[in-house]
C-alpha cells in the first residue's frame, strides 16, 4: 500500500505566475486535507475534500488559491498570481471515515522569486 | 490561526538519555496525534490517542492523552541519533465530518552520539 505522494516537490516560479500542486491520496481514504507550513510553524490547515465535495476552506486560502478533486481520487491545488509571501511548504493528508487519522504527503516546497 | 502550546521548543540531549515533550491547549479535543518531520519532508505518524487518558506505545515512544483532553505528552525512551527531527503533537476535533488539525510549533530534537 502507497502512501500519500505530492508532486512536484520543489517548485520555483516568479512573482504573478500561476502553479499547481498535485496530491495522490492514500488509495482507500475519502478524506484529503491541504495545508501549508511556513518556517518553524506548524502545518496549517487550508482546506477539506470528502470524496469529490469541498466541505471547508481556511480564511487562510484567498480568493487566488484554488482546489479541486474531481473524481474523489486526487486532488490539486492552483495559486494564481503568485506573490512572495506563498513561498511555503505545501502538504497534503488524506484519511478515512472512522478515526479521520490524517497521513501527510512529503510535501510541495513552492519558492516565490 | 489557533495553535497549541508545545514546550520545549528545542532539546539537546546525549544519546542514551530519555526525552519528554508536552503540549497544552485551551481547547478540548477527540483526538491528539504526534508527528515526526525531517527537513523537506511532510510529517510522519508516530502514535495516535483516540480517549482521554489513553496511553499507548510505539517501540520507545510512549505517548498519553490527558484526562482533560486538554493535554498531551511524548517520552522517547534511549535515544539514538536517528530520532533527531522536529516533533509536533496536532489536536483534532474529529466527528462525523471531517476536521483540520491544529499543530503546535514543534519541539526541535538534537542528539549526540
Amino acid at each position: 500500500d502507497t502512501g500519500v505522494s505530492q508532486n512536484p516537490r520543489h517548485k520555483i516560479t516568479k512573482r504573478g505566475q500561476n502553479v499547481t500542486f498535485r496530491c495522490d491520496p492514500i488509495s482507500e481514504h475519502n478524506r484529503l486535507y491541504w495545508y501549508r507550513q511556513t518556517l518553524g510553524q506548524g502545518p496549517e490547515f487550508l482546506t477539506y475534500f470528502q470524496n469529490e465535495a469541498q466541505l471547508e476552506k481556511s480564511r487562510l486560502l484567498s480568493d487566488r488559491f484554488s482546489a479541486e478533486r474531481p473524481k474523489g481520487s486526487f486532488s490539486t491545488l492552483e495559486i494564481q498570481r503568485t506573490e512572495q509571501g506563498d513561498s511555503a511548504m505545501y502538504l497534503c493528508a488524506s484519511s478515512q471515515t472512522g478515526t479521520d487519522t490524517q497521513y501527510f504527503g512529503p510535501g510541495t516546497r513552492l519558492t516565490v522569486l | 490561526g489557533q495553535q497549541l502550546n508545545q514546550s520545549p521548543q528545542s532539546m539537546f540531549i546525549q544519546e542514551g538519555e530519555d526525552v519528554s515533550m508536552n503540549c497544552t491547549s485551551s481547547s478540548i479535543f477527540n483526538t491528539w496525534l504526534w508527528y515526526k518531520q525531517d527537513p523537506g519532508e511532510g510529517p510522519v505518524l508516530l502514535i495516535a490517542l483516540y480517549k482521554a487518558g489513553e496511553l499507548t506505545s510505539n517501540g520507545r515512544l510512549t505517548a498519553q492523552f490527558g484526562i482533560t483532553r486538554k493535554d498531551s505528552f511524548l517520552n522517547i525512551s534511549a535515544s539514538i541519533p536517528s530520532d533527531v527531527g522536529i516533533y509536533f503533537c496536532a489536536g483534532q476535533l474529529s466527528g462525523q465530518a471531517g476536521t483540520a488539525l491544529i499543530f503546535g510549533k514543534g519541539t526541535t530534537l538534537s542528539v549526540s552520539s
